[in-house]
């Protein structure tokens, strides 16, 4: 019943080159949707957040676009560098019965090489 | 600042013995969560707390407990029915203004 999928679950790319990463939801209603980095063993890191309204939002090398109307998300990174080399997970807040709630996705490990 | 504190941040445990892991907020938030992650693999929710006194499980709380005595903690103890508990568990706490909070982890292993 995961209600955030996300794709490729790992992705290899060269250093310098830019790359994509997805994520689909189907938590409803709808909160907003963030994107983390997550180094091993570290707590995850906040890029971006968006609402409902907003459909792209930019921090730094990081852009994330968001489609409410089909649930989908994307974390396009560019000109990656080696220290982009980590878990990138996005996480769709929702309401349920039980109240306010977090819903992860299972990440995509990302390896930039030299 | 405000944060969350998880503690300790290693720990090893024998076979059949109980631990917990400390998760404290000085935040006041209402609402804290437990996730488990293994080597490769995403976060996967243990337990979690919307509320002082009241908690629900999670995807995966068989072998673990918690408790939410008090609205800065909520301890997780992993239990001897955890036939795999070896990972990397996170504390979070999500607040107002679309911002989670989370803690260092903490790396168990079984040893």
């Amino acid at each position: 019943k995961n209600q955030v999928e996300q794709s490729p679950q790992s992705l290899i790319i060269l250093e310098g080159k830019n790359c994509t990463l997805q994520c689909n939801y189907t938590v409803s209603p709808f909160s907003n949707l963030r994107w983390y980095k997550q180094d091993t063993g570290r707590g995850p890191v906040s890029l971006t957040i968006m609402t409902f309204s907003e459909n792209t939002k930019s921090n730094g090398r990081y852009t994330a676009t968001l489609d409410a109307d089909t649930k989908q998300s994307s974390l396009h990174i560019t000109a990656s560098q080696l220290s982009d080399s980590a878990s990138y997970i996005c996480v769709v807040s929702g309401y349920s019965n039980s109240g306010y709630a977090l819903n992860f996705g299972k990440g995509t490990s990302l390896l930039v090489t030299p | 600042d405000g944060g969350i504190t998880q503690s300790p941040k290693y720990l090893f445990r024998k076979e059949g013995q109980n631990v917990t892991l400390s998760c404290e907020q000085n935040l006041n938030h209402d609402a804290m969560y437990w996730y488990r992650q293994d080597p490769g693999q995403g976060l996967r929710l243990i337990y979690y707390s919307q509320i002082v006194n009241d908690f629900q499980k999670g995807d995966i709380a068989e072998g673990y407990s918690v408790s939410r005595e008090k609205k800065e903690s909520f301890p997780l103890t992993v239990t001897s029915a955890q036939k795999n508990p070896t990972a990397f568990y996170l504390c979070a706490s999500p607040g107002s203004g679309n911002t989670i909070y989370f803690g260092e982890g903490s790396w168990l292993t079984v040893v």
